[in-house]
């Protein structure tokens, strides 16, 4: 299967809370990323979790870490349309020379009803 | 700079005709990526520099590719004798350091005709 698993798409009404969700099948990340991409433009760094942690909280964004069963989730609350994008969950790996990179998933196309 | 810049945003090329895309990264970080997002593929890492060590090609998909570093700030990626497969965003990343958090670029719309 692949590295790194997310549902393609979500659709919530605006207002409401999203949960994007992600599952890896390797664990071994030190840090597990969050970036959201907009139509036409390059990846934003949204947030980031430790993997030592289990939970971090940033202004709207709350991002839950189940190591043991390796998911990954971002929940936005009060979902606004300008949190209409692609999410990626990337988690980070070493390349066979041993140099660090971004292996990334599908995406999850969030879609915000007004 | 404020933040990792790109250009050109967009670059329409014939066939078998060579490009070259540019990335700046953010002053003082080591580290520079370069990922290819595509339809088919998603996002693929291409290649990795880290301060004044040989590079990591081991993402390149053929030798077509090409990548330079020149005073480990601005990074060069050529490609020769373009095919309609290498039509993609080419985006460009860069850290403070090997393994630390990536910022990336607006990316290179790429279109081979």
């Amino acid at each position: 299967g692949e590295d790194v698993e997310q549902s393609l798409f979500l659709s919530v009404r605006e207002g409401d809370s999203s949960v994007i969700n992600c599952t890896y099948t390797d664990s071994s990340s030190t840090y597990l990323y969050w970036y959201k991409q907009e139509p036409g433009a390059g990846l934003q760094l949204l947030t980031y979790i430790f993997s030592n942690m289990d939970m971090k909280q940033d202004q709207r964004l709350t991002v839950l870490l189940n190591k043991k069963d390796k998911h990954l989730s971002l929940r936005i609350a009060d979902t606004q349309t300008g949190d209409s994008a692609i999410y990626f969950c990337p988690r980070e790996g070493r390349t066979g020379a041993g140099s660090y990179q971004l292996t990334f998933g599908k995406g999850t196309k969030l879609s915000v009803i007004p | 700079g404020a933040g990792v810049s790109q250009s050109p945003s967009n670059k329409v090329t014939e066939k078998g005709k060579d490009v070259e895309l540019r990335c700046d990264p953010i002053s003082g970080h080591t580290a520079l990526y370069w990922y290819r997002q595509s339809l088919g593929q998603g996002l693929e890492f291409l290649i990795y520099f880290q301060g004044n060590s040989a590079p990591d090609k081991s993402g390149l998909p053929s030798d077509r590719f090409s990548a330079e570093r020149t005073g480990g700030s601005v990074s060069t990626l050529t490609i020769q004798r373009t095919q309609q497969e290498d039509s993609a965003v080419y985006l460009c990343a860069s850290s403070q350091g090997a393994g630390g958090l990536q910022f990336f670029g607006p990316g290179t719309r790429l279109t081979v005709l």
